[in-house]
């Protein structure tokens, strides 16, 4: 059974650039979730999405957004990045969102120059 | 304003021994709280979970205490082997919620 999976592994891009990454969760499983990684913050929610809705939203500026498609994969978007956006973005999935104990991706590490 | 905190940013335990890992929480709507491993360069993977209604939830060598009044709940590795040397996250659900909030992690090393 394939695990969650997020693309790119890797990311560098420039100030003022956007980004979007990708995340196909586990087969069968409905919701996403995506946590931004930094040193010192540990993980900090962004969003989850379940059958194409977001149902809940961290305390992130609106440069980041997210989505999901009808297959249940969905994609993160930052927009206008600057040097602060650098960090590991994790992308969690479970079958209905309140199912505890979520799967994560082994993430998409961006740095921004 | 940190809701989940983890005030040891570092452990290290002898092979062998008891690894204690602590975490603290703010928020009394949390219902449901868990533990993660993560190693370098991988995802968070989960580990043992407990609910508000229990005070204890074992696993093997793992073991989750949770203290409603104190607001804290503790990881208890016994015994500790150099395969556990990871980063340790709690993280807390608030009932009605999908948002998980995590702790800032302890970085456990058990010393062979």
């Amino acid at each position: 059974k394939a695990g969650v999976t997020q693309t790119p592994r890797y990311l560098i891009k420039t100030r003022g650039q956007q980004v979007t990454l990708s995340c196909s969760p586990i087969s069968g499983h409905r919701s996403v979730s995506w946590y931004q990684q930094t040193p010192g913050q540990g993980l900090q929610f962004l969003f989850e999405y379940f059958s194409e809705t977001q149902r809940n939203k961290g305390n992130f500026p609106g440069r980041f957004s997210g989505r999901q498609f009808s297959n249940s994969r969905s994609e993160m978007n930052v927009s206008t990045l600057e040097l602060g956006d650098s960090a590991l973005y994790l992308c969690a999935s479970s079958p209905t969102g309140t199912d505890y104990g979520y799967t994560f991706g082994s993430g998409t590490r961006l740095t921004v120059v | 304003d940190q809701q989940v905190k983890q005030n040891s940013p570092s452990l290290s335990v002898q092979e062998g021994r008891i690894s204690i890992l602590n975490c603290d929480y703010t928020n009394s709507m949390f219902d449901y709280f868990l533990w993660y491993k993560k190693y370098p360069a991988e995802g968070p993977t989960f580990l043992i979970s407990i609910s508000s209604i229990k005070d204890k939830n074992e696993d093997g060598r793992f073991t989750v205490f949770l203290n409603k009044s104190a607001k804290h709940l503790s990881l208890h590795i016994v015994p500790s082997q150099p395969g556990d040397s990871a980063v340790y996250f709690c993280a807390a659900l608030e009932g009605g919620t999908y948002k998980y909030i995590f702790g800032t992690g302890t970085r456990l090393k058990v010393l062979a």
